[in-house]
C-alpha cells in the first residue's frame, strides 16, 4: 500500500523567510503532484514532476523530485502572505505507462505566513 | 474553457437519506475521478472511470456508495442510506490520461455532505 507522508503539518513563518516541505513516500514512482488548496475551495494543480531530477518553479515556489529516495520537496523563498494555504503532495502509484492514475495525497502541510 | 463543476456544492442530508452528487467534468477528459476529503485531511480516492467504464472502485467505502457515468460524461454518485460518517467532501478531478505532462488532474470545487 502506497503511503505517502508530509511534514510539517503546521508551519507557521514570517514573511519573507525561507522555508521546505517535505514529502516522502513508500513505493516506487515518478509520478508526483503538489497542489495548493485554500479554505472552502477546491485543490490548484501547482506542480507535476515526472522524472527523477525534476525540478519546476513558479514565482516563490520550487518542487523537486528525487525517485530514488522517494522525497520530493516544495521549497518556499521570501515568502509573502498570499502563500497561506494548505500544499497536498499526491503520487501515482508504478511507473510512466503503468496503472497511475490513481493518486494517494498526504495531509497537506497548513502554511500561515505572518506579516 | 469551464472546468470542472460540481453539484450541489452544499448537501444536508438525514441519517438514512439516499443522495446523489453529480460532477461534470472538463469536456474531452476522459477519465473521471471521485475523491473524499474529511476535514484536516487529504483527499482519499474512492473511484475511476475512463469514459463510461469504471476501472476501479476500490476506495468505495461500502456497499451504500454507487457511481455511475452511463454516457462518458457527467458522472453522479450516490450514498444510500446516509450515516454520519459519511459527512466529507467529495471532490471530483477530470484528466487526460496517459499523455506524459498532460495528465494532471483537474479538481471541481466540491459538494460538501452534512449528516445529521
Amino acid at each position: 500500500e502506497l503511503k505517502v507522508e508530509q511534514n510539517p503539518l503546521f508551519l507557521s513563518m514570517q514573511e519573507g523567510k525561507n522555508y521546505t516541505i517535505y514529502c516522502n513516500y513508500s513505493t516506487t514512482s515518478d509520478r508526483l503532484y503538489w497542489y495548493r488548496q485554500d479554505p472552502g475551495k477546491s485543490l490548484e494543480s501547482l506542480f507535476v514532476l515526472l522524472s527523477n531530477g525534476a525540478v519546476k518553479q513558479e514565482g516563490r515556489l520550487m518542487a523537486s523530485l528525487d525517485t530514488k529516495a522517494r522525497l520530493s520537496t516544495l521549497h518556499i523563498t521570501a515568502a509573502v502572505h498570499d502563500l497561506s494555504a494548505t500544499y497536498f503532495c499526491a503520487v501515482a502509484p508504478g511507473i510512466s505507462g503503468g496503472s497511475n492514475y490513481k493518486l494517494t495525497f498526504g495531509k497537506g502541510t497548513l502554511l500561515t505566513v505572518n506579516p | 474553457g469551464a472546468g470542472v463543476s460540481q453539484s450541489p456544492r452544499y448537501k444536508v442530508a438525514k441519517r438514512g437519506q439516499d443522495v446523489a452528487l453529480r460532477c461534470d467534468p472538463i469536456s474531452g477528459h476522459v477519465s473521471l475521478f471521485w475523491y473524499q476529503q474529511a476535514l484536516g485531511q487529504g483527499p482519499e480516492f474512492l473511484t475511476y472511470f475512463q469514459n463510461e467504464a469504471q476501472l476501479d472502485k476500490s476506495g468505495l467505502p461500502s456497499d451504500r456508495f454507487f457511481a455511475e457515468r452511463p454516457e462518458g460524461s457527467v458522472s453522479t454518485l450516490k450514498i444510500q442510506r446516509t450515516q454520519q460518517e459519511d459527512s466529507a467532501v467529495y471532490l471530483c478531478a477530470s484528466s487526460i490520461p496517459n499523455r506524459p505532462g498532460e495528465d494532471t488532474q483537474y479538481f471541481g470545487p466540491g459538494t460538501r455532505l452534512t449528516v445529521l
